[in-house]
């Protein structure tokens, strides 16, 4: 069974860092594109980054590039996105998914608050 | 950047109805990279469909998709008290990817 655990989520003030972390289980972590997706307070789904199987390849949306970074350590089974220059409309729940052909697979998500 | 318009945006239907839930988008899918995802309060989305019409592992054969290139439907053939929920589709064949508003599907 796929499970993925993200962390690291908390409230940081505007211009603050925050690194995310999410714990893959159940398959075979580096056969996978991995990505994060965010969903503010009661809106809809937003794609944020992906990275291929040995982190070689990423890519960010428009809103995100050049401040957030996504990274992997197949070793340990972990994906992360570092978060620097946040801002209030960072704020949302992240969720990192398992990508491939056959549709993404979610974890439970991790909460982000930009806020003074 | 494809745009996907799902709708309506809020379906009430009875317990045993059918409902049609609908997802455009302004070009086409590439390989019609397609799914759905349903999503309950304060839970992560779950996928149901993926491909346009493939279910995945594990959903009811009461949920199916359909469709190709720009038009995309997902029929849920009798209501469970559980499929009461949010429904977002999206597009994962091109960068960056992209997803629907969502349908509230809500009890009657």
């Amino acid at each position: 069974e796929v499970q993925l655990v993200e962390s690291g989520g908390g409230v940081v003030q505007p211009g603050g860092s925050l690194r995310l972390s999410c714990a893959a289980s159940g398959f075979t972590f580096s056969s996978y594109w991995m990505h994060w997706v965010r969903q503010d307070p009661g809106k809809g789904l937003v794609w944020v980054s992906r990275t291929d199987e040995n982190g070689r390849t990423t890519d960010y949306a428009d809103s995100v590039k050049g401040r957030f970074t996504i990274s992997r350590d197949n070793a340990k089974n972990t994906l992360y996105l570092q978060m620097n220059s946040l801002r209030a409309e960072d704020t949302a729940v992240y969720y990192c998914a398992r990508g491939g052909t056959t549709g993404f697979q979610w974890g439970q998500g991790t909460l982000v608050t930009v806020s003074s | 950047e494809i745009v996907l318009t799902q709708s309506p945006g809020t379906l009430s239907l009875s317990p045993g109805e059918r409902a049609t839930l609908s997802c455009r988008a302004s070009q086409s899918v590439n390989s019609n990279y397609l799914a759905w995802f349903q999503q309950r309060p304060g839970q992560a989305p779950r996928l149901l469909i993926y491909g346009a019409s493939n279910r995945a592992t594990g959903i009811p054969d009461r949920f199916s998709g359909s469709g190709s290139g720009t038009d995309f439907t997902l029929s849920i053939s009798r209501l469970e008290p559980e499929d009461f929920a949010v429904y977002h589709c999206q597009q994962y064949g091109s960068i960056p990817y992209t997803f629907g508003q969502g349908t509230k599907l809500e009890i009657k």
